[in-house]
């Protein structure tokens, strides 16, 4: 089964502070995204990653950076916190662009305080 | 951007079929129509898609209006386990851009 691992299932940051969130996957696939899901709001896609050291912006890039340096690892990093950004943040990955196949992660619940 | 409307909610009984609508009147040729659900506290997994044709595998089968611009997932026989919210997204260009996820159906299935 392809695997998509999110290091944390929750988290609680402070304000300011710099997060990490990673994700993995097992399945030597080319595309990684990163989405947030709010309640009323569904998933917005926030970067994803066609290459190793390739980022695109999604719809709400604002405040938020991402590094891929290997192909089966990519890094949101969110470079000061703050309370909007309290949300679940869902990583999946892909071998084709043609959407059959987005396999996610289960999710990182983000508290910022 | 290519939009899908669905309605917030629906429910359901439990084996009984299941039939979610979704709107999508600005679909253009090359779009593919997909379909994910969410499980309670786990991220989307894929359910379907197609283009033209009606289309079935072992989870649904996908009804696509004669225009392209409704569809409709049926789930056979529901079960409870069949309780999520799912997602009609439009693969617009390919999916270069990503898929670009709504708010989904909220399916209630009662027992």
């Amino acid at each position: 089964d392809v695997k998509v691992t999110q290091s944390s299932r929750y988290l609680v940051k402070r304000t300011g502070e710099k997060v990490f969130l990673e994700c993995v996957q097992d399945m030597d696939h080319e595309n990684m995204f990163w989405y947030r899901q709010d309640p009323g709001l569904g998933l917005r896609l926030i970067y994803f990653s066609y290459d190793v050291k390739m980022k695109e912006k999604g719809d709400i890039p604002e405040g938020y950076s991402v590094s891929r340096e290997k192909k089966e690892r990519f890094s949101l990093i969110l470079e000061s916190a703050s309370t909007n950004q309290t949300s679940m943040y869902l990583c999946a990955s892909s071998l084709l662009l043609t959407g059959k196949d987005y396999t996610f992660g289960s999710g990182t619940r983000l508290t910022v305080v | 951007d290519a939009k899908t409307t669905q309605p917030n909610s629906m429910e359901s009984n439990e084996e009984e079929p299941v039939h979610l609508p979704c709107n999508h009147s600005t679909i253009s040729g090359t779009d593919y129509i997909h379909w994910y659900r969410q499980l309670p506290s786990q991220g989307p997994e894929y359910v379907i898609h197609g283009l033209t044709s009606n289309v079935n595998n072992r989870m649904a089968s996908l009804a696509i209006a004669e225009d392209r611009k409704s569809s409709t997932l049926i789930l056979h026989r529901a079960t409870l386990r069949d309780a999520a919210v799912y997602y009609c997204i439009l693969n617009v260009g390919g999916g270069a851009d990503g898929l670009t996820f709504g708010k989904g159906t909220h399916l209630i299935i009662q027992p």
